[in-house]
């Protein structure tokens, strides 16, 4: 098992700002994922998070809007650059392992206003 | 890009009631999960079946997995006012580098 945790919980923003949401693990994980949860709706995966290389994105993501460092194996950010109000969701940051359970961060639930 | 698709989309059924929930994939898996996620509160992870099983218990939930058909099944028996929420599947591939993708969930209502 894994306990992650997420900061900010919450946060309101206002449009054109940039937010950086922080992810720490208690041990060493090889991948760390970064989802989107808009209101009502499923967990859209953004990016895969690799300690070591560039993070990968998936469609309609890119890294100007959702820059991603992952400095250590224990520690990720995921940026929301540039704000708008269609950028408010929970963010979560999440750590699996070869067929075992993801387990996530409490989330960031983000208002842009 | 969600790669499970839910059906139903919404459910409402009796207290006592069995609620089945289906879910389909597109590319081969390592596994499949299924959540639950309550209103406003985070996801709950249920059972993880893998890909080499067809058949998972977990009191009073039973989830299969066909493969050849890509889809996987989540039962509830005997559903309480309790077991409303929403639920996911997600499942997890190494198709395109390893990562897990979730479908859009079914919405389940049990009325008392």
């Amino acid at each position: 098992s894994a306990v992650i945790s997420q900061k900010p919980s919450r946060d309101i923003c206002q449009r054109g700002t940039s937010l950086t949401i922080q992810c720490q693990v208690d041990s060493q994980v090889t991948m760390m994922f970064w989802y989107r949860q808009q209101p009502g709706q499923s967990l859209t995966l953004i990016a895969t998070a690799n300690q070591g290389s560039e993070a990968t994105y998936e469609s309609g993501f890119v890294i100007d809007k959702f820059p991603i460092s992952r400095p250590n194996l224990t520690f990720s950010t995921l940026t929301v650059s540039n704000m708008s109000p269609e950028d408010s969701s929970i963010y979560l940051c999440s750590v699996e392992g070869w067929n075992t359970e993801a387990f996530f961060g409490q989330g960031t639930r983000l208002t842009v206003v | 890009s969600q790669q499970g698709e839910e059906d139903p989309q919404a459910l409402s059924i009796q207290e006592g009631e069995n609620a089945t929930m289906n879910c389909s994939y597109k590319t081969s898996i390592n596994n499949l999960q299924w959540y639950r996620q309550n209103s406003g509160r985070g996801l709950v992870h249920l059972i993880l079946i893998r890909s080499n099983e067809r058949e998972k218990h977990s009191g009073r939930l039973r989830v299969t997995l066909d493969t050849s058909k890509k889809s996987s099944s989540l039962l509830i028996t005997a559903s309480r006012a309790a077991d409303t929420a929403s639920y996911f599947c997600a499942t997890a591939s190494n198709t395109g580098g390893f990562k897990t993708i979730f479908g859009a969930g079914t919405r389940l209502f049990v009325k008392a």
